[in-house]
């Protein structure tokens, strides 16, 4: 089984722009998360679907958004890029067949802001 | 209400010894405790999780001790290896609510 895949691994954007991160969860994962990593902060929770449906959100404005297609895969976007944005972006996918299943986690993706 | 204090930021064990990693949170709602484990370049992976139903849960050389009554719980590595050099991190849920993470604990066992 192919695990959760994210793209692209690297980014780099100027501060003002725009990004879509993409998320590919295991393949009957229906519930997927997003994560922001930093080093002080460690993982922020940003927002969570679920068959389509923000399910949870997190605390961050309005210029992060997600979105969820019908086969499971999911985007981010962040409008207005600031230098503080820059993070490592997580995905996690989980069957959500119980509550409180296992999340799998992508490797990431690394957002710099200049 | 939602947080999870993970303490300490980081710990160098030598090989052979424990390392000891210490989590306090504070919503009683909370029902499910995972600790994940986080190699350079990778996405955390879950190591082990417990419910606060049972006081200690073992795989291998990794135990979660909880205490509910303190609102405490933490992930004890016996016999420490050098491949258990990695970031640790401590999480609480309730349901399908969202995962509420520690702050991570940086963990180098060296020779």
């Amino acid at each position: 089984k192919a695990g959760v895949t994210q793209t692209p691994r690297y980014l780099i954007k100027t501060r003002g722009q725009q990004v879509t991160l993409s998320c590919s969860p295991i393949s009957g994962h229906r519930s997927v998360s997003w994560y922001q990593q930093t080093p002080g902060q460690g993982l922020q929770f940003l927002f969570e679907y679920f068959s389509e449906t923000q399910r949870n959100k997190g605390n961050f404005p309005g210029r992060f958004s997600g979105r969820q297609f019908s086969n499971s895969r999911s985007e981010m976007n962040v409008s207005t890029l600031e230098l503080g944005d820059s993070a490592l972006y997580l995905c996690a996918s989980s069957d959500n067949r119980g509550t409180n299943t296992e999340a799998f986690f992508g490797q990431g993706t690394r957002l710099t802001v200049v | 209400q939602q947080q999870v204090k993970q303490s300490p930021q980081s710990l160098i064990v030598q090989k052979g010894g424990i390392s000891i990693i210490n989590c306090a949170y504070e919503n009683t709602a909370f029902d499910y405790f995972p600790w994940y484990q986080q190699f350079p370049g990778k996405g955390p992976a879950l190591l082990i999780a417990i419910r606060p139903d049972v006081s200690e849960k073992k795989e291998g050389r990794f135990t979660i001790s909880f205490n509910k009554s303190a609102k405490q719980f933490s992930l004890h590595i016996m016999d420490s290896q050098p491949g258990d050099s990695a970031t640790y991190f401590c999480a609480a849920s309730r349901g399908y609510q969202k995962v509420t993470f520690g702050t991570g604990t940086k963990l180098q066992v060296i020779p």
